[in-house]
């Protein structure tokens, strides 16, 4: 069935380093894939999306770019902030099926 | 953008006590929304799915009876935990589906969810 791998955390980084949190998918159809925030105490936010191969999102100094060869949407940012440390999910979403990953803890230290 | 409430955003309650907890889809119309249970530093576990007018489909192991959802209205599912014990204790996390067409239809809006405490 489909899923999400994503890279295990927890991931500890200065500020103004880059990051990469990976992840990877296994669908059978074409679905939609999905960064998602969650800031310690709240729910999740959308932070980028992606609809089709090749597709790039962006927000926030975030990309992702979905990769249906290597079947990957890795999440980076080039100078990462105090304020970026939080959990950070992949999700792949389907029809009315959704799929999480298991979320990576980012920590930027100053 | 599409903005999802939740109430109360948390509470305490006694053991054998129900809870209800409310989401709201404040500027759209939501035909499908979702309960999830997040335990402390995992992922989030699907409860169930609410379709406005239509009994809500349960996950595997989730008891209906003891997590009631409503989806009275296109912007409103209710989940109330009935009778509540120590265990039910969580973090509560509804999101809901753009049913109007704008945006990507996949796409799931989250509240900001209601932690549980049943002392």
């Amino acid at each position: 069935g489909d899923s999400v791998t994503q890279m295990e955390g927890p991931v500890t980084l200065s500020e103004e380093a880059f990051l990469t949190i990976n992840c990877t998918y296994t669908a059978t159809g074409y679905p939609s894939l999905f960064w998602y925030v969650q800031y310690p105490g709240e729910g999740l936010q959308l932070l980028l999306k992606a609809t089709k191969a090749d597709d790039k999102g962006s927000n926030k100094g975030f990309e992702a770019t979905y990769r249906k060869e290597t079947t990957s949407f890795h999440l980076e940012k080039g100078s990462v902030q105090v304020s970026d440390s939080a959990v950070y999910f992949c999700a792949l979403g389907t029809g009315n099926q959704f799929y999480f990953g298991t979320g990576t803890s980012l920590t930027v230290i100053p | 953008g599409a903005v999802v409430s939740q109430h109360p955003s948390w509470v305490i309650c006694k053991s054998g006590t129900s809870v209800k907890i409310e989401c709201r889809s404040l500027d759209f119309q939501a035909t499908t929304m979702f309960w999830y249970r997040q335990f402390p530093k995992q992922s989030l576990m699907l409860m169930a799915t609410s379709n406005e007018g239509s009994k809500a489909t349960y996950e595997q192991g989730v008891e209906k009876d003891k997590f009631l959802i409503n989806h009275a209205s296109l912007t409103l599912s209710t989940l109330t935990v009935t009778s509540a014990h120590p265990e039910d204790s969580s973090f509560y996390i509804c999101s809901a589906r753009d049913g109007t067409g704008r945006g990507l239809k996949e796409t799931q809006y989250f509240g900001p969810g209601t932690r549980l405490l049943v002392l």
